[in-house]
């Protein structure tokens, strides 16, 4: 069982980025997904989630209207897309299986939001 | 919107002491509070769910109790590999979720 995000880098302020995670050894359709990110020096921020079949998404409210969730079940792929980006959208993001809880997590992927 | 508020910010043991972190919430929760450990340039790792079920793989040495809005996760007997942080997690609103600000066990 594996989770692979991919697509960080540095973006300037105003910028749009799109972060995806592979998935691997489990059936990715039987599973909601989350992205969850880590700001330098801060803790564990939950972002969103999406539902097995991709019709329903939830956001927190430091992120809803600049970032949407998406996944493509027959890439076995989960996306963040991410818009408007500020600097305190510096972090590492990570992606999550949510079986109830976060039992699997990537190894995370950096986005450096500066000018 | 729950907040959750972790105590001590930092608790620094020595190997073998026991460690008690405390996790509130502002109104109750239920059953749905999780445990996460988390050391530097690695994923986090569920430890705890629903309270008190240790996650697959984790040691006995881990255990979760508490009720309503305090929760408490115990290590009985702290392991070099226990040095890291802990987060206190909530989905009494799922699919929402909210974590706590952790609290950072050192090796003393």
């Amino acid at each position: 069982e594996q989770l692979v995000e991919s697509g960080g880098g540095l973006v300037q302020p105003g910028g749009s980025l799109k972060l995806s995670c592979r998935a691997s050894r489990f059936t990715f359709t039987s599973y909601w997904m989350t992205w969850v990110r880590q700001a330098p020096g801060k803790g564990l921020e939950w972002l969103a989630n999406i539902r097995q079949d991709g019709t329903e998404q939830y956001y927190a409210d430091s992120v809803k209207g600049r970032f949407t969730v998406s996944r493509d079940n027959a890439e076995n792929s989960v996306y963040l897309h991410m818009d408007n980006l500020r600097a305190d959208d510096t972090a590492l993001y990570y992606c999550a299986r949510n079986g109830w809880y976060h039992d699997l997590w990537g190894q995370g992927t950096l986005v450096t939001v500066s000018s | 919107e729950i907040v959750l508020t972790q105590s001590p910010g930092t608790l620094s043991l020595s190997p073998g002491e026991r460690a008690a972190l405390s996790c509130r919430s502002s109104r109750s929760v239920g059953t749905y509070l999780a445990w996460y450990q988390h050391k530097p340039g690695q994923s986090p790792r569920l430890l705890i769910y629903d309270i008190s079920h240790r996650a697959a793989g984790i040691p006995g040495r881990f255990s979760g109790s508490g009720s309503g809005t305090d929760f408490t996760l115990t290590i009985s007997s702290l392991e070099p590999e226990d040095f890291a942080i802990y987060y206190c997690q909530e989905r009494s609103n799922w699919p929402s979720f909210t974590f706590g600000p952790g609290t950072r066990v050192d090796i003393k």
